[in-house]
C-alpha cells in the first residue's frame, strides 16, 4: 500500500502569509496526486488535481507542484476564508486511494 | 447537478452490522464512474473504505476487506455499504462519493456525511 506522509500536521499563519504544505509518497506516484480542502462539518472540496492543475473556480492563490514522491501545496497569500484542514490524496491504483493525515491551518 | 445523500442508522451496537445507503440524483449510477465510501473518525483524517464500478466490480481497502460489502441498486439509483462486526473504532462520519476515472481522477461529488456511532 502507498502511504502518504503530510507535514506539518498543523500550521498557524497570518493573513497575507505564504503557506506551504508538503506531502511525500512512499513510492513513485508520478503526478497522481490531488489536494482537498475541508472545512468543519463539511465534505472535502477538490482544489488541485494531477499535482498542479487548479480546479475550475478555485482562486489562483492556491497552487501545487511536484512529481514522483515529493509534492507541495501553496497558498500564496493566506485569506481568512482559507482556514480549514488540507489533505493530499494519491490515486496510483484507481479506485484505491489514500489520503495524507491532513494539515490543520489556523490564523495567527 | 449531481447530489448524493447518505441514509441509515446513526447508532450501531458493537459486533453488529453497519448499513448505509447513498441515494444519487442528477446522474445514473449505471454509467461510467466509481461509487464509493470514505469515512472520517471524529477529529481524524480520511480513510477510503471501498468503491463499486457501474459494472458491479468492487474494490475494497485491504484493511477492511474482510468486513465490507458494497452493492449497487440501479433500479433505485443508489448504492449501499455494509460493514460487519463493528467496534468503537468504526465510529466515524461516513461519506458516499463519486470517483472519476476519465482522465480527471478525483472525487468530484460527496454526500454531506452521516455520523455513525458504535456503542452499546
Amino acid at each position: 500500500d502507498i502511504q502518504m506522509t503530510q507535514s506539518p500536521s498543523s500550521l498557524s499563519a497570518s493573513v497575507g502569509d505564504r503557506v506551504t504544505i508538503t506531502c511525500q509518497a512512499s513510492q513513485d506516484i508520478s503526478n497522481y496526486l490531488n489536494w482537498y480542502q475541508q472545512k468543519p462539518g463539511k465534505a472535502p472540496k477538490l482544489l488541485i488535481y494531477d499535482a498542479s492543475n487548479l480546479e475550475t473556480g478555485v482562486p489562483s492563490r492556491f497552487s501545487g507542484s511536484g512529481s514522483g514522491t515529493d509534492f507541495t501545496f501553496t497558498i500564496s497569500s493566506l485569506q481568512p476564508e482559507d482556514i480549514a484542514t488540507y489533505y493530499c490524496q494519491q490515486y496510483d491504483n484507481l479506485p484505491l486511494i489514500t489520503f495524507g493525515q491532513g494539515t490543520r491551518l489556523e490564523i495567527k | 447537478q449531481v447530489q448524493l445523500q447518505e441514509s441509515g442508522p446513526g447508532l450501531v451496537k458493537p459486533s453488529e452490522t453497519l448499513s448505509l445507503t447513498c441515494g444519487v440524483s442528477g446522474h445514473s449510477i449505471s454509467t461510467g464512474y466509481y461509487w464509493g465510501w470514505i469515512r472520517q473518525p471524529p477529529g481524524k483524517g480520511l480513510e477510503w473504505i471501498g468503491s463499486i464500478y457501474h459494472t458491479g466490480s468492487t474494490y475494497y481497502n485491504p484493511s477492511l476487506k474482510s468486513r465490507v460489502t458494497i452493492s449497487l441498486d440501479t433500479s433505485k439509483n443508489q448504492f449501499s455499504l455494509k460493514l460487519t462486526f463493528v467496534t468503537a473504532a468504526d465510529t466515524a462520519v461516513y461519506y458516499c462519493a463519486r470517483q472519476r476515472r476519465d482522465g480527471y481522477n478525483y472525487v468530484d461529488y460527496w454526500g454531506q456525511g452521516t455520523l455513525v456511532t458504535v456503542s452499546s
